[in-house]
């Protein structure tokens, strides 16, 4: 089955203490999105990339950092430098050719509690 | 600055009742619109609108675009409790550096039996 895979589902992290969400995919999308969801609000973009090797910052990247070694993955890594890290986090491909490339696909989200 | 808001925030409606769901932007040239439905975790893709007037369907579920007054509408017909969700519109700006989506705050929408 093709899709977009998030590990865990559920974190809890201590205050201080930095910690990497997994967002895995094999739909073979040259583009991946990192989101951070709060209740009552939109999706805000936190990291973006749309090759492997290259990622840019989104609207609130600050506190977080991005890799993209790999076309298939793109781990987030919510630092202690992020002042209010307890949210659903959301991971998203897009194929940049062929149809329907403006359309994001998600995964199931990680949920982060920092205790 | 782009911007997407949807309304209402939250709905209550009983089985079977329609509903309307609102989406308007400002967005310096529009590209597509998309709208998302979200239950409890990943948002799912429902629709892209492109052109002007022209309805996408899916069931009981239809939504519209008007580029002239910048606004879509989703319709849900003859509603059920599966379709309790939070919808999710999203704008695409024409010169969209890494096809950055430009998310609403949601609408939920609550089916009651």
């Amino acid at each position: 089955d093709g899709g977009i895979t998030q590990s865990p589902k559920y974190l809890f992290r201590k205050e201080g203490q930095n910690v990497t969400l997994s967002c895995e995919q094999n739909l073979n999308h040259d583009a991946m999105y990192w989101y951070r969801q709060d209740p009552g609000q939109g999706l805000r973009l936190i990291y973006y990339s749309q090759i492997v090797n290259d990622f840019q910052k989104g609207d609130i990247a600050e506190g977080y950092s991005v890799s993209r070694e790999k076309k298939e993955s793109f781990p987030l890594t919510v630092t202690s430098a992020q002042k209010n890290p307890t949210a659903f986090y959301l991971c998203a491909s897009r194929r940049t050719s062929g149809a329907l490339t403006d359309t994001q696909y998600f995964g199931p989200g990680t949920r982060l509690t920092v205790l | 600055e782009d911007k997407v808001v949807q309304s209402p925030l939250s709905l209550v409606v009983h089985e079977g009742d329609t509903v309307t769901l609102n989406c308007s932007y400002e967005v310096t040239n529009f590209r597509s619109l998309l709208w998302y439905k979200q239950e409890k975790k990943a948002p799912t893709f429902l629709f892209m609108l492109t052109s002007s007037g022209i309805e996408k369907k899916s069931g009981r579920l239809s939504s519209i675009l008007d580029k002239k007054e910048l606004f879509s509408i989703l319709n849900i017909t003859a509603t059920q409790t599966g379709d309790s969700a939070v919808y999710l519109c999203a704008v695409v700006p024409l010169y969209n550096q890494g096809g950055k989506l430009i998310f609403g705050q949601g609408t939920e929408l609550s089916v009651k039996p």
